[in-house]
């Protein structure tokens, strides 16, 4: 079975530091990973992929995410954190066979940005 | 293009009751699943819809039933509330043999058992 670990439930920086938020999965057949972001009482917004090919991904909002094989990791970074960066963020494995549909979730780990 | 839509927001329900939340995904997807989200804790996958039988399910117990319509709508239905339900349901959609599994998710239904 798959599973995803987030170090870190908590991560606080400066505004204008750089954001790194950890994510390390478990998986016996090369997976597809996924950040998800989700603002206070709202639902959970597709931040970035890694499906196939380049293993550094851009993503929306200035994020991007390397997939490490070797590591077993997809951390998200930021060069620069904006107060609006503010959000719960979920990492998530998913599989394209056609049993294994369903995402699972890390625990998700809170950025708090300070001013 | 409207997004994913649930109904409704926000529901209150006692120990015992029976409650049905609805969930209408994003034009083009034919695929429905829902997820648990406990407080302070990552989404739980619950099962999943496609032409309209439950195609995969998670570890819950068959007091969450679901349904899915020829419009592909999607219904959850728990049953014999238990305190430990309270949590905001999220439905997510998709489409089959497109774009990497990828999900679009609603804003959720968040429920309450007192």
């Amino acid at each position: 079975a798959q599973s995803v670990t987030q170090l870190g439930s908590h991560v606080s920086v400066s505004e204008g530091a750089l954001v790194l938020l950890r994510c390390n999965y478990s998986s016996s057949v090369p997976p597809y990973l996924f950040w998800y972001v989700q603002y206070p009482n709202q639902g959970l917004q597709l931040l970035l992929k890694y499906t196939t090919g380049a293993t550094l991904v851009k993503g929306i909002n200035g994020f991007e995410a390397e997939f490490k094989k070797s590591e077993t990791s997809f951390h998200l970074t930021k060069p620069s954190a904006h107060m609006s960066d503010a959000a719960e963020y979920f990492c998530a494995v998913g599989f394209m066979d056609t049993g294994r549909r369903a995402l699972t979730f890390g625990s998700g780990t809170r950025l708090q940005v300070q001013p | 293009d409207a997004g994913v839509t649930q109904s409704p927001t926000h529901l209150i329900k006692t120990r015992g009751q029976q409650v049905t939340l609805r969930c209408s995904p994003k034009s083009g997807h034919d695929t429905v699943s829902w997820y648990q989200q406990a407080l302070g804790q990552g989404p739980q996958f619950i099962f999943q819809y496609y032409e309209e039988e439950e195609r995969q399910r998670g570890n819950f117990p068959d007091r969450f039933s679901g349904h899915q319509f020829p419009n592909y709508s999607s219904e959850l239905n728990v049953n014999a509330l238990l305190l430990g339900d309270s949590a905001l349901y999220l439905c997510a959609s998709s489409r089959q043999g497109v774009a990497r599994n990828e999900q679009f998710f609603g804003p959720g239904t968040r429920l309450t058992v007192l």
